[in-house]
């Protein structure tokens, strides 16, 4: 069965240092890979998605940046994080496939929440 | 901007069905109408998602109109762990999340 995990579930980093959140996805291959941000009382903001390796769409301008050096590895950067970069940080994965119907069923990881003071 | 139009926040008594409306008037020909739920401080949980044809799983149903403009999810027999926030999306695999139904199930 699949699996996705994402670490660290829980980091406080001060303003201006710099972030690493890192996914992986067990039991699948070349599948989609999303980065979302939820921040308080807010929705979910899709931040990054990437069709294969070294494949990164960025969804809005900000702060941060992705890479995905390998087929099942998603990782979300900052070098300088900022007070707005607070939130609760979310991986998902989809089937791929252009046509593939099920390419919206998207498997969340168990979240990441940050907090920049 | 939104694509779709939820109510904010319903109630809904242990053991009955929960309707959840979902507006998408501007839903284009290949975008499937998607819902997923999230319980608080978990990521969101697939629940069920649709093109024309009404759709039935372990979890819910999902009812599409004929016009594809507006569809509602159903949970026949809703249970305290259904309260959660309910997302109602229209796209295909980029998906934009918005605000969602509070579904609060009560005793």
């Amino acid at each position: 069965s699949q699996t996705i995990h994402q670490w660290p579930a829980t980091l406080v980093q001060p303003v201006g240092s710099p972030l690493s959140l890192e996914c992986t996805v067990e039991g699948t291959s070349n599948p989609n890979l999303y980065w979302y941000r939820q921040a308080a009382g807010r929705g979910l903001q899709l931040l990054f998605y990437s069709v294969g390796i070294g494949q990164i769409s960025s969804e809005v301008p900000q702060n941060l940046s992705a890479s995905r050096p390998q087929d099942r590895q998603f990782i979300l950067s900052s070098k300088k994080l900022l007070l707005s970069d607070s939130g609760f940080y979310l991986c998902a994965w989809s089937n791929s496939g252009q046509w593939d119907r099920r390419a919206g069923e998207l498997f969340f990881g168990e979240g990441s929440r940050l907090t920049v003071l | 901007d939104a694509k779709t139009t939820q109510p904010t926040s319903m109630d809904c008594a242990e053991g009955r069905a929960a309707n959840l409306p979902c507006n998408h008037s501007t839903i284009s020909g290949n975008e499937y109408v998607y819902w997923y739920r999230q319980i608080h401080s978990q990521g969101p949980q697939y629940i069920i998602h649709g093109l024309k044809n009404n759709e039935t799983n372990e979890m819910a149903s999902l009812i599409i109109t004929e016009d594809r403009k507006s569809s509602t999810l159903i949970l026949p027999h809703a249970t305290l762990r259904d309260t959660a926030v309910y997302y109602c999306i229209v796209g295909y695999s980029t998906l934009t999340f918005g605000k969602g139904t509070m579904l609060l199930v009560s005793p």
